[in-house]
Order: C-alpha cells, then structure tokens, then sequence
C-alpha cells in the first residue's frame, strides 16, 4: 500500500517555466515534509509543514500543505537547470514514510 | 559542520559475507534510521532508533540488524548478505521527533554478488 503517491512521476521542462508536484495521501499526517535529492547524494530536506493550509516560501519554491493535512503541493516559479533532481515528500506521524518521488528535469 | 557520514560509500561483497555499514553523526541527534532506496521502490525505512540502546523495525527490517550503543553511531549490520539486498542505503538523523528526518548521510552503494 502506497501511502503517498507523488505525481507525475516525470516531467521535463524548459528554463523558465512554472511547474506543480503534488503529493496525496488518504491518511492525515501531522507534518510533511520535502527533500530534494541530487544522483548519488543523500535527500536534502527543503521543508516542513504543519499546520494545515500553511503556505511556506523557499525563493521561487512555494509549498502548501493541504487543510486536511492529507495532501502537499510543491510549486517552483521560473525554474532553472540547477532545480533538476528528485522531489520527494515525507509524510509524519510516528514514523516517516516517503513517496517514490517526481523527476525533475529541467532543460537550459 | 553538522553531517551524518556513512562507510563506506561503494561496496561490492559476495553472497554471505558478514558485512557492517557505519553510520555516525555529530549534532547529538536522539532519533537516528536507515533506509533502503530501490527503483520503483522509494526509500523504504529498515530500522530506526529513538535513543541509546532503543531500536524498532521498521517497513522492511528482514535480513538486517543495527545497534545503537553510543548517541552518536547507528551501524547496520548484514549478518548473510544476499542479492536481493543490493541497494542504495541512507542513513538519517534528526532532533527528537521520529517523523521529522532532518539530515541524511550521502548514501552507500551496497553491490551483493
């Protein structure tokens, strides 16, 4: 059973653009939280979220936590190629359980 | 500089070779875990640990084992590695809360022939 499912599983843009990601759960956590990983490299921790409907801001990162704290969405402005790399979310309650991640590519 | 390191970062070893996967960290962190990273798969937790000499399984413990004799070191231990254990395997640490991973170790590539 996946609890949290992350979507897409891919996506390749170009320099510029604004993407969303999105992880979904049917199960309340009490925080989430998103790393990034670069290949070969241990997840970075970008944020965490706790409150439902909390908004955070990381430069051109925005991230949302669902008011049902159920449900995340990552969005990145003008994103460049140093934003490539994979998005994962991590739902908490007495544990930490991952998604399988989207793939970010973005293209110069 | 606050890390988690892991030893080592490459292995390769033969099917039922004892081997051990250090883990340390150097922010006095209480709540320390491994997991695996496969294809498909996502990072999956094997062990975590809350504090010293205080250790649980967690999503896929089977064929693995850890200690936690000292705060600071977390080693994962395969007593009869097989293939089906070659993976990517992380180490993480955080503060007190056992859901909120605050750092991982830069991974190590176990290779299981």
């Amino acid at each position: 059973t996946q609890l949290l499912k992350q979507s897409p599983q891919f996506l390749s843009i170009q320099e510029g653009e604004n993407l969303t990601v999105y992880c979904n759960s049917s199960s309340v956590f009490s925080s989430l939280q998103w790393y990034r990983q670069e290949p070969g490299e241990g997840p970075v921790l970008l944020v965490t979220v706790v409150t439902g409907g909390e908004v955070k801001k990381l430069k051109r990162l925005t991230f949302q936590f669902g008011d049902a704290r159920k449900d995340s969405s990552l969005h990145i402005t003008a994103a460049q190629p140093g934003d490539t790399g994979l998005y994962l979310c991590g739902g908490s309650n007495y544990k930490l359980t991952f998604g399988k991640g989207t793939l970010l590519t973005v293209n110069p | 500089e606050a890390q988690v390191t892991q030893n080592p970062r490459y292995l390769i070893t033969v099917t039922g070779k004892k081997l051990t996967v250090t883990c340390s960290q150097n922010m006095n962190h209480e709540y320390m875990s491994w997991y695996r990273q496969d294809p498909g798969l996502g990072l999956r937790q094997i062990y975590y640990s809350m504090n010293v000499e205080v250790t649980d399984k967690g999503d896929v413990p089977e064929g693995y084992k850890v200690s936690r004799k000292e705060k600071r070191n977390f080693p994962l231990i395969l007593e009869s590695p097989s293939p089906n254990q070659t993976s990517l395997y992380f180490c993480a640490s955080s503060l007190g809360d056992a859901g909120r991973v605050a750092f991982f170790g830069q991974g190590t590539r176990l290779t299981v022939v």
